[in-house]
C-alpha cells in the first residue's frame, strides 16, 4: 500500500503571498490525487483532483500539479487570504489488491494565514 | 447543495458498550464509506459499502465493527464493544461511483466517540 507524506505539518504564510504545499507518495503512481481542506473538528471537503495524465489543474486560486517521475503533487494558493488558514489533506485512490481501492490520506499539513 | 448528515455529533461511552453511529449519505449516491480520525492523527479508511454488502475494508475493521443500510435512507456503523482506544472522530462518506474512478467522496461532519 501507499505511504504519503506531506512536507510539513504546519505552514505559516503572509496575507497575500502563495502558499505551497507538498504531497509525496512512495510506490506506484496512482491514477487520481485529490486534495481536501479540513476546519478543526469538521469532516475533509474536497477541493480539486489531478489524474495522471494531467500535469496541472486550476480552481480559482487554487493549483495543483502533478509529476509522477517525482512522485509528487504541489498545491498552490495564490493571494492567500486569512480565511484559507485550515489542513490540507493530500489523498490518494491506493490499490488494496485484486483492484479494489480504498482513499488512503496523508497527515495534512496546517496551514496559517496571518493578516 | 445535498449533503451528508451524522448523528449524534458527540458521544461518550463507557468501555466495554456499544455504540451505534448513524449517517444519512446524499440520497443519490451508490457508495458508503466510514473513516476514522484518531486527535492529531491522519483520516483513515474502515469500511466501503456498495449494493448491500461491504466491498472493501481495513486491518482497523475487526470483528468488533459492523455496519448496516438499515432502510433506504440510513447507514450506520456499530462498534460492538468499545476500547479506550475506539475514542476517535468518525465520518462518513459518499459518493456516485467507487474509489478508483476519480469520484469525489462527500463526507460528513464528523461524530466524535469518547470512550471512558
Amino acid at each position: 500500500s501507499q505511504k504519503i507524506e506531506q512536507n510539513s505539518e504546519a505552514l505559516n504564510i503572509q496575507e497575500g503571498k502563495t502558499a505551497t504545499l507538498t504531497c509525496n507518495y512512495t510506490n506506484y503512481s496512482p491514477a487520481y490525487l485529490q486534495w481536501y481542506r479540513q476546519d478543526p473538528g469538521r469532516g475533509p471537503v474536497f477541493l480539486l483532483l489531478i489524474r495522471e495524465n494531467e500535469k496541472e489543474k486550476r480552481k480559482e486560486r487554487l493549483k495543483v500539479t502533478f509529476d509522477t517521475t517525482l512522485k509528487q503533487s504541489l498545491f498552490h494558493i495564490t493571494a492567500s487570504q486569512p480565511a484559507d488558514s485550515a489542513t490540507y489533506l493530500c489523498a490518494l485512490d491506493d490499490d488494496s489488491g485484486a483492484g479494489s481501492y480504498q482513499l488512503t490520506f496523508g497527515k495534512g499539513t496546517k496551514l496559517s494565514v496571518i493578516p | 447543495e445535498p449533503e451528508v448528515t451524522q448523528t449524534p455529533s458527540h458521544q461518550v461511552t463507557q468501555m466495554g458498550q456499544e455504540v451505534i453511529l448513524r449517517c444519512v449519505p446524499i440520497s443519490n449516491h451508490l457508495y458508503f464509506y466510514w473513516y476514522r480520525q484518531i486527535l492529531g492523527q491522519k483520516v483513515e479508511f474502515l469500511v466501503s459499502f456498495y449494493n448491500n454488502e461491504i466491498s472493501e475494508k481495513s486491518e482497523i475493521f475487526d470483528d468488533q465493527f459492523s455496519v448496516e443500510r438499515p432502510d433506504g435512507s440510513n447507514f450506520t456503523l456499530k462498534i460492538r464493544s468499545t476500547k479506550l482506544e475506539d475514542s476517535a472522530m468518525y465520518f462518513c462518506a459518499s459518493s456516485v461511483l467507487g474509489v478508483g474512478t476519480g469520484e469525489t467522496q462527500y463526507f460528513g461532519p464528523g461524530t466524535r466517540l469518547l470512550v471512558l
